[in-house]
């Protein structure tokens, strides 16, 4: 039983474009959650988190939103670059000591 | 300063052989998370230290697989009798502390060990 969805393996979206992630969770005791982008043959980065306090948290081109009645929450990405062509995972954690990840979400930028 | 470093970052074993996966957090991070992230999946996890105190070992998926952190700082994932099925990346992460702010929540990976059982 996952806990934490990521229902797209995959999303293509055109440079300049907004790219938008989604996941799901399952665990009402989950507190923080965050986004990490990983490319190929290195570890996971981290990439902007949001507290459960929250319904939203913005830096820079990165914007991460909070439905918690919901379970959901969703990375937005604008404008995409090329660059930001990776794996996406979500995850969430309850008081920082248990931290369950999605299965990922292969981002494509087309230039 | 220096990231978290995992070494071998590629290990082959024969089916039977035991291996020993090392981790060096970021100095200074209290907390030391193990992952397994299999072909297509998101990390899954296997133990947690606070320091030297394993706290969590509930992801450990049998009790071939065992890790330690005997000084509070470098940690060693040791799987005996390697199995096919252990074959994944093991994936290392260490945190400023885990239950302090939120802040502290984010944790630092390291490249990973990948394991190839044949």
């Amino acid at each position: 039983d996952q806990q934490v969805k990521q229902n797209s393996p995959s999303l293509s979206v055109q440079e300049g474009r907004i790219s938008i992630l989604n996941c799901d969770y399952t665990n009402s005791m989950f507190d923080y959650f965050l986004w990490y982008k990983k490319y190929p043959a290195e570890g996971p980065t981290f990439l902007i988190s949001i507290s459960s306090i929250k319904d939203k948290n913005e830096d820079g081109r990165f914007t991460v939103f909070l439905n918690k009645s919901a379970k959901h929450l969703s990375l937005h990405i604008v404008p995409s670059q090329p660059g930001d062509s990776a794996v996406y995972f979500c995850a969430a954690s309850d008081y920082g000591q248990n931290f369950v990840f999605g299965p990922g979400t292969r981002l494509s930028v087309l230039p | 300063g220096a990231g978290v470093s995992q070494s071998p970052r590629y290990k082959v074993a024969k089916r039977g052989q035991d291996v020993a996966l090392r981790c060096d957090p970021i100095s200074g991070h209290v907390s030391l998370f193990w992952y397994q992230q299999a072909l297509g999946q998101g990390p899954e996890f296997l133990t947690y230290f606070q320091n030297e105190a394993q706290l969590d070992k509930s992801g450990l998926p049998s009790d071939r697989f065992f890790a330690e952190r005997p000084e509070g700082s470098v940690s060693t994932l040791k799987i005996q009798r390697t199995q096919q099925e252990d074959s994944a990346v093991y994936l290392c992460a260490s945190s400023v502390v885990a239950g302090g702010s939120a802040a502290d929540y984010e944790q630092y990976f390291g490249p990973g060990t990948r394991l190839t059982v044949t």
